[in-house]
Formats: structure tokens, C-alpha cells, sequence
């Protein structure tokens, strides 16, 4: 059963940090993987997706890697902004299953002016 | 934009009452799914559907029923709604770039939610 893992569970910095996301998972065999953004109590932002035969996936200042021998993807926010601040998900697909995205528990995260 | 409606941003319902979720996107996608979202459990999906008229059982289907008659359109039925359902329902879709059982590969559109009180 595929396994997503996020850490940190929280971060807080200051503006104008650059700052890395963890994403990790058990089962390499995905077909890609998503990063999302959930503002409180409101439904999720697909930001970048990654195809299993892609490296990263770059807009604006997010982006996103993928390792999938290893079972891990970052994403990497350059210069964050208080209006960064949000939970953000990982998804992977794969499995037997069609259709089927298992999510990470999240990092929430705080930039701070 | 693609546009993904759900009917109720908060709803109030009684043990033992059948309870509707609706669910619209405006995008013309195949593929529409179910999600509840619970604290330190996170998403798990309910039921997806990748065209009219049917529907696969995601992972925690049970208490649940849904219906897509339209494209459009995706339903999640309670039948008889407990206390252990009151959650954050998600609805989302995608577009199928690839044949019926490929696996999807294209991004993932949410509605805004629906938090479910079951009392």
C-alpha cells in the first residue's frame, strides 16, 4: 500500500526566506506526482504536477523535483511571501488502481513578515 | 479558468437523514472524484467516476453512494447519514488525456468544499 510522507509537519520563517518542502514515498512506482496549496477551509490548488519521466517542474518562484528511484520530491519556494503561507500537499498516482491519488498529511507553513 | 462548484459550503444534517453533496465543473472533464478531509487522517477518496454512468469505489466507500448522470455532474449520496460522516467533502475533476484506463495524468481541479455537520 503506497505510503506519503511529508516533513516538516509545520515550518515557520520570515519573509524572503527560500525554503524546501519534503515529500516522500514508499511505492516508486507512480505514474506522477502533484503538489497542492490548501488556504484554510477551502479546497486544494493543483501548483505543479510531474510526470514520472520528468525531473522538475518550474512557475514562478515553486519548484518542484522528483526522484522516483529513491521515492522523494521537493518543492523548493524561492523568496517566500506571507501570502505563501498555506498548507501544501503532495499527491502521487500510481498503484493499481485507476485514478487513485494518495495524499500526504501536508506541511503548513507560515512566512512571516 | 476551470470552475468546480459544490452546491453547499456548510451543511447541517440529522443522524438518519439522506443527504445530497452536488457537484458541477464547467471544463467538460471526464474524470470527477469524492474526497473527505479529516484532521491527522488527511484526504482519502470515496468514489471517483470516469464517465457518464460509472463509478469505482475509492477507498472508504462504505455509507456513501454516488451518481453521475451528466458529465457535468457528480453526486454523493449519504444514504443514512451518522455522526461519524461530519467531515470537509471535496469534490474534484480532470481531464482524461489518454485512453479509459490509462492512468490519469493530467492535474487535479477542487471545488471549495463542503463541511458536513452530522448531529
Amino acid at each position: 500500500k503506497q505510503e506519503v510522507t511529508q516533513i516538516p509537519a509545520a515550518l515557520s520563517v520570515p519573509e524572503g526566506e527560500n525554503l524546501v518542502l519534503n515529500c516522500s514515498f514508499t511505492d516508486s512506482a507512480i505514474y506522477n506526482l502533484q503538489w497542492f496549496r490548501q488556504d484554510p477551509g477551502k479546497g486544494l490548488t493543483s501548483l505543479l504536477l510531474i510526470q514520472s519521466s520528468q525531473r522538475e517542474q518550474t512557475s514562478g518562484r515553486l519548484n518542484a523535483s522528483l526522484d522516483k528511484s529513491s521515492g522523494r520530491s521537493t518543492l523548493y519556494i524561492a523568496a517566500s511571501q506571507p501570502g505563501d503561507s498555506a498548507t501544501y500537499l503532495c499527491a502521487v498516482a500510481g498503484g493499481t488502481s485507476y485514478g487513485k491519488l494518495t495524499f500526504g498529511q501536508g506541511t503548513i507553513l507560515t512566512v512571516h513578515p | 479558468d476551470v470552475k468546480v462548484t459544490q452546491s453547499s459550503r456548510y451543511l447541517v444534517k440529522r443522524t438518519g437523514e439522506k443527504v445530497f453533496l452536488e457537484c458541477v465543473q464547467d471544463m467538460d472533464h471526464e474524470n470527477m472524484f469524492w474526497y473527505r478531509q479529516d484532521p491527522g487522517l488527511g484526504l482519502r477518496l470515496i468514489y471517483f467516476s470516469y464517465d457518464v454512468k460509472m463509478k469505482e469505489k475509492g477507498d472508504i466507500p462504505e455509507g456513501y453512494s454516488v451518481s453521475r448522470e451528466k458529465k457535468e455532474r457528480f453526486s454523493l449520496i449519504l444514504e443514512s447519514a451518522s455522526t461519524n460522516q461530519t467531515s470537509m467533502y471535496l469534490c474534484a475533476s480532470s481531464f482524461r488525456s489518454g485512453a479509459l484506463w490509462d492512468p490519469p495524468s493530467e492535474k487535479l481541479f477542487f471545488g471549495s468544499g463542503t463541511q458536513l455537520s452530522v448531529l
